[in-house]
C-alpha cells in the first residue's frame, strides 16, 4: 500500500473519555500533518512534523490534544476528555520536505470521523 | 495572517461543459505554492494542480488548469470538458515555503456538481 492510511476510520465515544487515532504515512515522507475538518468546512492545520520533531502546533490545538510521532514513521494523535465540539473528521497528510528535494504537496489519508456523544 | 477565500459555496454544470472556481487569497510573502484539493463524496482528498508562485506561467494538468494573478492574488481553477467523476468538494489551498512555517491553510471550498 502506497497511501496514506488512519486508523481507526470513524470513533464513536463518550464525553470525558480519552481517544487515539493513528496515522502511517508514505514510507518515505518525512514530514507529517495533522488536520481537523468540520462539516462544510476546509480543513484546519492542528500540527506538523518533519520526521520525529513537532515543528509547529495550531492555538487551535488545546492542552486535551497531543501528538506523537516517536520513531519519524507513524505518528498518533490523542485527545484526552473528549468534548462534544470536537467531533469532526481528523485528517492525516504527508509529504517530502524542502530539504528532501520535496515538491511541498500533501498527500492525505482518508480520515478517522470522530462522534462525541 | 495568511487567509484563503473561496467564494462559491456551491456551483453546478452540464456535463462536458467548462467551469472556474474561484479562489483568492492574502499573504505578505512573496515566496508561496498555490494548490488545488479535490474531496469527492466520502473519499478522501486528492491533489488536483500546484503553482509555484515564482512562476508566471499557469499550470495544467490535462482537463485542469489555472489562473494565475499574483498581483491580484487570485489562483482560479478551470475545469475543461466535465465529467460526472468531476463532482466534489474542491479546496484552493496556499502554503508559504518560510523555513519553519510550512502550514497548508485552506479555503472553505465550493461544492460542483456536474449534471448529465
Amino acid at each position: 500500500d502506497t497511501g496514506v492510511s488512519q486508523d481507526p476510520r470513524h470513533k464513536i465515544t463518550k464525553r470525558g473519555q480519552n481517544v487515539t487515532f493513528r496515522c502511517d504515512p508514505i514510507s518515505e515522507h518525512n514530514r507529517l500533518y495533522w488536520y481537523r475538518q468540520t462539516l462544510g468546512q476546509g480543513p484546519e492545520f492542528l500540527t506538523y512534523f518533519q520526521n520525529e520533531a513537532q515543528l509547529e502546533k495550531s492555538r487551535l490545538l488545546s492542552d486535551r490534544f497531543s501528538a506523537e510521532r516517536p520513531k519519524g514513521s507513524f505518528s498518533t494523535l490523542e485527545i484526552q476528555r473528549t468534548e462534544q465540539g470536537d467531533s469532526a473528521m481528523y485528517l492525516c497528510a504527508s509529504s517530502l520536505g524542502p530539504t528532501s528535494g520535496g515538491l511541498y504537496e500533501q498527500y492525505f489519508g482518508p480520515g478517522t470521523r470522530l462522534t462525541v456523544t | 495572517a495568511q487567509t484563503v477565500t473561496q467564494s462559491q459555496p456551491e456551483m453546478s454544470v452540464q456535463e462536458a461543459e467548462t467551469v472556474t472556481l474561484s479562489c483568492t487569497y492574502d499573504t505578505s510573502e512573496n515566496n508561496y505554492y498555490l494548490f488545488w484539493y479535490k474531496q469527492p463524496p466520502s473519499r478522501q482528498m486528492i491533489l488536483v494542480i500546484r503553482q509555484e508562485a515564482y512562476k508566471q506561467q499557469n499550470a495544467t494538468e490535462n482537463r485542469f488548469s489555472v489562473n494565475f494573478q499574483k498581483a491580484a492574488k487570485s489562483f482560479s481553477l478551470k475545469i475543461s470538458d466535465s465529467q460526472l467523476g468531476d463532482t466534489a468538494m474542491y479546496f484552493c489551498a496556499f502554503m508559504t515555503a518560510v523555513p519553519g512555517g510550512n502550514q497548508f491553510y485552506f479555503g472553505t471550498g465550493t461544492s460542483l456538481t456536474v449534471i448529465p
